[in-house]
């Protein structure tokens, strides 16, 4: 079975840019995450989708964040304009069943984003 | 907000040796879910115990947890130098997963 796919695995911009990242979960899973991991920390939901409707968006900065799901399937999220804090590693995660805590997240390698 | 702390926050064995670390919550929790991170990598599942569960094994695996001290335990037995990561607790409520600070093991062979 293949896993969660994430792109670019890097990417490196200057603020104010814009950015985006892609998730390909793996197939068949409802519900889809993305999270945010600052260097030394834990990651940190940033947005939840239920097929292709939002169920927690409530730690998203949407000033500057945005994210779709695309057919309930691919999803992207974007940056505009970046900020120096928004440095750090976005992951992706999938799970089967919708509303997930009580079942196993799993997660793509991760997007490491530098802001210069 | 991370809701769990791990304790403690890096870890440094030779192989051979248990490695114990532990986390703390702060509110009540459906179930617990610890998770490992490989440097520059995703999060892999490791184990999830249950609010009802007092302890659980997999493999070199030993996870407590204790409702009542908000806290659980994870012990990797006779560690292997391929262990060497980050392991970070997670706990599961109503709606969502809230991961903890983590803790870096280190495993030297």
């Amino acid at each position: 079975e293949a896993g969660v796919a994430q792109s670019p695995r890097y990417k490196i911009i200057e603020k104010r840019q814009s950015v985006a990242f892609w998730c390909n979960p793996i197939s068949g899973h409802a519900t889809l995450y993305w999270y945010q991991q600052i260097l030394g920390q834990g990651p940190k939901l940033l947005i939840q989708f239920q097929n292709n409707g939002v169920v927690d968006d409530s730690q998203l900065p949407k000033d500057r964040f945005s994210a779709e799901r695309l057919k309930g399937v691919d999803s992207t999220l974007k940056i505009q304009p970046a900020k120096l804090e928004d440095s750090a590693v976005y992951l992706c995660a999938s799970s089967l069943v919708p509303g997930g805590p009580q079942e196993t997240q799993y997660f793509g390698p991760g997007t490491r984003l530098l802001v210069l | 907000s991370q809701q769990g702390e791990e304790d403690p926050q890096a870890l440094s064995i030779q192989e051979g040796e248990n490695a114990t670390m532990n986390c703390s919550y702060k509110t009540s929790i459906n179930n617990l879910q610890w998770y490992r991170q490989n440097s520059g990598r995703g999060l892999v599942h490791l184990i999830l115990i249950r609010s009802n569960e007092r302890e659980k094994h997999s493999g070199r695996l030993r996870v407590t947890l204790d409702t009542s001290k908000k806290s659980s335990s994870l012990l990797i037995t006779a560690s292997r130098a391929a262990d060497t990561a980050s392991y970070f607790c997670a706990t599961g409520n109503t709606d969502k997963l809230i991961f903890g600070t983590g803790t870096r093991l280190q495993v030297f062979p």
